[in-house]
Order: structure tokens, then sequence, then C-alpha cells
């Protein structure tokens, strides 16, 4: 079965400054795709960005950026110039290419401190 | 921006009644999904919905739960006899494509007392 791992529990950042969000995953399977989603405190999910594991370039999306490593099983977001509404819970999220059901990570809770 | 809409925001209910939380998905979407997310918990895939019938279901989509698209727009989850562990936030999520982002609606929060 696919596990997402984020190890990082709590991560705190000053506002302008660059961070990143680490996210490891297990599966066999070749054709899968790699999310990361933001939990403000409204609790709403809203996606920041998305990649396809037969792509080699990273998703880039503005400040949002993901180091994506395939061989590791490795799917780390980079936030740079963060900003305040930055602030939220992240959750990186696997999906299977022949199924549609996402499997979450526990989430890292970041805070962006001016 | 089209968005997925879910009502009601917050459902009290008591252990033993049946809910029925509905969610309106984005229009040209065909994938709908219900997932949920127990407080300070990781996000839980329940269902996966497409052409009428249930394409892909979790081990927590027991007997309890059923899920519908009474029309062209709705798309419903029904808990038949509510326990306390129900207790969640339920998201519903939908998709043009099933490899596709999903979109996720703001979620109803259930307490079940």
């Amino acid at each position: 079965a696919q596990t997402v791992t984020q190890s990082q529990p709590e991560m705190s950042v000053q506002e302008a400054e660059t961070v990143t969000l680490s996210c490891t995953y297990d599966t066999s399977e070749n054709n899968y795709y790699l999310f990361w989603y933001k939990q403000p405190p409204s609790r709403q999910m809203i996606l920041v960005i998305r990649q396809e594991a037969y792509k080699q370039q990273n998703a880039t999306e503005n400040r949002f950026s993901v180091n994506f490593q395939k061989a590791a099983k490795s799917f780390s977001l980079k936030i740079s110039d963060s900003q305040l509404g930055d602030t939220a819970m992240y959750f990186c999220a696997f999906m299977e290419g022949s199924q549609g059901n996402l499997i979450f990570g526990k989430g890292t809770k970041l805070s962006v401190k001016p | 921006e089209p968005e997925v809409t879910q009502t009601p925001s917050h459902q009290v209910t008591q252990m033993g009644q049946e809910v029925i939380l509905r969610c309106v998905p984005i229009s040209n979407h065909l994938y709908f999904y219900w997932y949920r997310q127990i407080l300070g918990q990781k996000v839980e895939f329940l269902v996966s919905f497409y052409n009428n019938e249930i394409s892909e279901k979790s081990e927590i989509f027991d007997d309890q739960f059923s899920v519908e698209r009474p029309d062209g727009s709705n798309f419903t989850l029904k808990i038949r006899s509510t326990k306390l562990e129900d207790s969640a936030m339920y998201f519903c999520a939908s998709s043009e494509w099933r490899e596709d982002e999903q979109y996720f609606g703001p979620g109803t929060r259930l307490t079940v007392t």
C-alpha cells in the first residue's frame, strides 16, 4: 500500500524568507501524481501545486516550487518570499494513476512570523 | 471561478440518527469524492464516484455509508446510523478527469453527540 510521510509536524519561518517542507512516499507504481494542498485555519483544502511522476521538470507556481526526486521518492515544497497568508497546514498527497483517491500525509503546520 | 459548495457548514446530530451531507461539484467535472478529517488528524479518503456508480471506496466506507447523485448537480453522502466516532470534517471534492487535481469544498463539520 502506498504511504506518504511528512516528517516535520511543525515549522516556522520569518516573513520574506524561504522555507522547505519535506515529503516522502512509498509506491511500487510508475504512473502517479503528487500534490501539495494548503489548509488555512478556515479548514478549506486549497491546491498549491501538482507534479506528474513522468515529468522530470519540477513544477512551479509563482512562489511555490517542488523538488521532485523520483528515485529517492521525495517531493519537497519550497515556499519563497514567505507571506503571513502562507500560515497554514500543508499536506502532501499521492495519487496512483489508475485510481482517483488521494492519500495524504499527516501534514506540516507552517507558521510565518512577522 | 467555479467552486465546489457544501451544505450545511455544520451539522449536529444525535448518535443513531441519519444524516445527509450535500455537495454541488464543479459543473463540468466527472469525478466526485468524499474525504473526512477527524480533528487534528490527516485527511482520509472515503469514496469516489464516476458515471453514477462507486469507483473506489476505502475500508472506512462501510454499510453505514452511501453516496448518491440524485440529480444533475448534487452529490450526497448519507450516514445511516451515526456514531460518536463519525464526528469529523467531511470534504467533498471533484475533478474533471480521474488524474486531474481535485478541487475541494469548504467542508461540513459533523458533530455527533
